[in-house]
């Protein structure tokens, strides 16, 4: 079962404009995490908060959480050709879960 | 090794074949993971390991699949009597210390059945 669900599902923009893509999630969460996935190759971890947490930033990445909402997103500042990816949340449900559960992901194309 | 390693890469199978898929995670790391991946989808969780305790499998989808890790390191997936909705990518993923931290995955598994 899916636990998050990203949005939206496909984002194209031009080189050198921000991308925002958003998550929610259903249940209390231990930590979100998001990835990036290139086509046809397994998914890398980019960037995890935790829940106590609101911001994050690594680079040219910024991720917020908002617990009350049950909502996160994720910006790409000054985006690059490299960055067409599809990007996932996953989250960590409660103490002492173990398994991510993905959202369907966000299709993310940077036209040069 | 640097990263989680998965063989074969690629697998075509007739219907009704058994396969079977193996993971190398990343030397020292306790927790690994299978998800599988349609196309288009996100990954969806089908087992975990810690060490060589499956401690969860509540994400296989039938009893033709089975997963190990005898000795708590290399894992493999396998799939009895392969079935055209098992075509999937099978990602391996392994973490130092579970989901505490970033998982680390294999490019992936694309099974092909026919």
């Amino acid at each position: 079962s899916q636990q998050g669900e990203e949005d939206p599902q496909a984002l194209s923009i031009q080189e050198g404009e921000n991308a925002t893509m958003n998550c929610s999630y259903k249940t209390s969460i231990n930590n979100l995490q998001w990835y990036r996935q290139n086509s046809g190759r397994g998914l890398v971890h980019l960037i995890l908060i935790r829940s106590n947490e609101r911001e994050k930033h690594s680079g040219r990445l910024r991720v917020t959480l908002d617990t009350s909402k049950k909502s996160s997103s994720l910006l790409i500042t000054a985006s690059r050709a490299a960055d067409t990816a599809s990007y996932f949340c996953a989250t960590v449900e409660g103490q002492g879960a173990q398994k991510l559960v993905f959202g369907q992901g966000t299709r993310l194309t940077i036209n040069p | 090794g640097a990263g989680v390693s998965q063989s074969p890469r690629y697998k075509v199978a007739k219907r009704g074949q058994d396969v079977a898929l193996r993971c190398d995670p990343i030397s020292g790391h306790v927790s690994l993971f299978w998800y599988q991946q349609a196309l288009g989808q996100g990954p969806e969780f089908l087992t975990y390991f810690q060490n060589e305790a499956q401690l969860d499998k509540s994400g296989l989808p039938s009893d033709r699949f089975f997963a190990e890790r005898p000795e708590g390191s290399v894992s493999t997936l396998k799939i009895q009597r392969t079935q055209q909705e098992d075509s999937a990518v099978y990602l391996c993923a392994s973490s130092l210390a579970g989901a505490g931290y970033g998982y680390t995955f294999g490019s992936g598994t694309r099974l092909t059945v026919v």
